[in-house]
């Protein structure tokens, strides 16, 4: 079936330090790829995606490269922000249309300044 | 309105009571979608609409779970006869239906079973 596995968190880092939560997914098809991202008290929102192997995906600082061959799309970031503070979730989705969004558990992010 | 818009955003309910959830989606989004989260089960698919077609309720909990969408817009998720395992944030979500769009999430509805 399909399936979406990130690294649990919560994972702490101060101001400025590099982020990388690592994704990997199983899944029939091709998949397309995705983060969201949700801040304390607020919706899931897009921050990324992508939709074919070898794609990066990219938006405020933050990108992912879709991995075909290590079935991985591992979000990174260089410098984080203590703004960044959110919990963020690995997703796919296969098929003709965007539904059915497969996540991953969320890993909780803290910056501390 | 601009975003999606979830109601009621918080609800505390007695065990075995019905409870109705509504959603209403971004104008003019063709596809509406249902998904629970909740404390170590992540977010799960319920149920996924095609104008007020319902091509996929797999993920759908139990019987006791129901979902209709009327006029192409407006979703109501009920939940009969509620158990505290159903004690979740209730999330919709809504895209204008075509491949590779976005799909846009609503805030939640918060519901606590007692």
């Amino acid at each position: 079936g399909n399936s979406v596995t990130q690294m649990e968190g919560p994972v702490t880092l101060s101001e400025e330090a590099f982020l990388t939560i690592n994704c990997t997914y199983t899944a029939t098809g091709y998949p397309s790829l995705f983060w969201y991202v949700q801040y304390p008290g607020e919706g899931l929102q897009l921050l990324l995606k992508a939709t074919k192997a070898d794609d990066k995906g990219s938006n405020k600082g933050f990108e992912a490269t879709y991995r075909k061959e290590t079935t991985s799309f591992h979000l990174e970031k260089g410098s984080v922000q203590v703004s960044d503070s959110a919990v963020y979730f690995c997703a796919l989705t296969v098929g003709g249309s965007q539904g059915n969004l497969i996540f991953g558990k969320g890993t909780k992010l803290s910056v501390k300044p | 309105g601009a975003g999606v818009s979830q109601s009621p955003s918080n609800k505390v309910t007695e065990k075995g009571k019905d409870v109705e959830l509504r959603c209403d989606p971004i104008s003019g989004h063709t596809a509406l979608y249902w998904y629970r989260q909740s404390l170590g089960q992540g977010l799960e698919f319920l149920i996924y609409f095609q104008g007020n077609s319902a091509p996929d309720k797999s993920g759908l909990p139990s019987d006791r779970f129901s979902a209709e969408r009327t006029g192409g817009s407006v979703s109501t998720l009920t939940i009969q006869r509620t158990q505290q395992e159903d004690s979740a944030v209730y999330l919709c979500a809504s895209s204008p239906g075509r491949r590779g769009n976005t799909i846009y999430f609503g805030e939640g509805s918060w519901l606590t079973v007692v």
